[in-house]
C-alpha cells in the first residue's frame, strides 16, 4: 500500500496567487480529514469528508479556503488569493474507523 | 483552548532514561491514540487504546489509557535517540462517529547519546 500521496511537497508563491494542495488516500478508507501545522497552533483540523461528502468544515479559517472531493481517491485544498499568514504544512489524513493515516505533508510558503 | 491537554511541552533525557508523557482531558473518549511525528514527515499512528484501564506495550513503549477513557499515558524505557520527535495523542469523542479526531498540542522529545 503506498499510503496517503500529498503534492506537492513543497510550493512557494507570492501572496495573491491561487494555491491547489491535492490527496490522494489510502483505498479503501471512507473518511479524509485536512489539517494544518504551525509552531504557533499545532495541528488544526481544516475540514473532513465521510464517504465524499464534507461532515464539518468549521475549522477553515476563511472563505478564502475551500476543499472538493470529486471521488473516493481524491481531494484538493484550495486557497485562493493565498496570504504570507497561511505559510504552514498541510496535512491531509484518511481513516477506516477512528485510526488515522498521514500523509507527509505540503509545506506552503506565502511570499 | 485544547482539549487534550498534554505535559510536559518539551523533555529532554539522556539515553538510556525512562521518561512519561501525559494526555489529560475532562472529556470521554472512544478510542485514544498515539502518534510520534519526525522532522519533514506527517504524524504515524503508534497505538490505539479503547477500554478504560487498558494497558499496550510496544517494545520499549507503554501505553495506558484510564479507567474513566479521559486520560492517558505513554512511558518510554530505556530511552534512545530514535525515539526523538513530537509525540501527539488524539482522542475520538463517543458522540462522534465520522472518524474525527482531537489532537492535543504535543510533546517534543529529545534522546541525546
Amino acid at each position: 500500500d503506498a499510503g496517503v500521496i500529498q503534492s506537492p511537497r513543497h510550493e512557494v508563491t507570492e501572496m495573491g496567487q491561487e494555491v491547489t494542495l491535492r490527496c490522494k488516500p489510502i483505498s479503501g478508507h471512507n473518511s479524509l480529514f485536512w489539517y494544518r501545522q504551525t509552531m504557533m497552533r499545532g495541528l488544526e483540523l481544516l475540514i473532513y469528508f465521510n464517504n465524499n461528502v464534507p461532515i464539518d468544515d468549521s475549522g477553515m479559517p476563511e472563505d478564502r479556503f475551500s476543499a472538493k472531493m470529486p471521488n473516493a481517491s481524491f481531494s484538493t485544498l484550495k486557497i485562493q488569493p493565498s496570504e504570507p499568514r497561511d505559510s504552514a504544512v498541510y496535512f491531509c489524513a484518511s481513516s477506516i474507523y477512528n485510526e488515522q493515516f498521514f500523509g507527509p505533508g505540503t509545506r506552503l510558503t506565502v511570499l | 483552548t485544547q482539549l487534550l491537554e498534554q505535559s510536559p511541552q518539551f523533555l529532554s533525557i539522556q539515553e538510556g532514561e525512562n521518561l512519561t508523557v501525559y494526555c489529560n482531558s475532562s472529556s470521554v473518549f472512544s478510542s485514544l491514540q498515539w502518534y510520534r511525528q519526525e522532522p519533514g514527515e506527517g504524524p504515524v499512528l503508534l497505538v490505539t487504546v479503547v477500554t478504560g484501564g487498558e494497558v499496550k506495550k510496544l517494545k520499549r513503549l507503554t501505553f495506558q489509557f484510564g479507567d474513566a477513557r479521559k486520560d492517558s499515558s505513554l512511558h518510554i524505557t530505556a530511552a534512545q535517540p530514535g525515539d526523538t520527535g513530537l509525540y501527539l495523542c488524539a482522542g475520538a469523542e463517543a458522540t462522534d462517529s465520522w472518524g474525527k479526531l482531537q489532537f492535543g498540542a504535543g510533546t517534543q522529545v529529545v534522546v541525546t547519546p
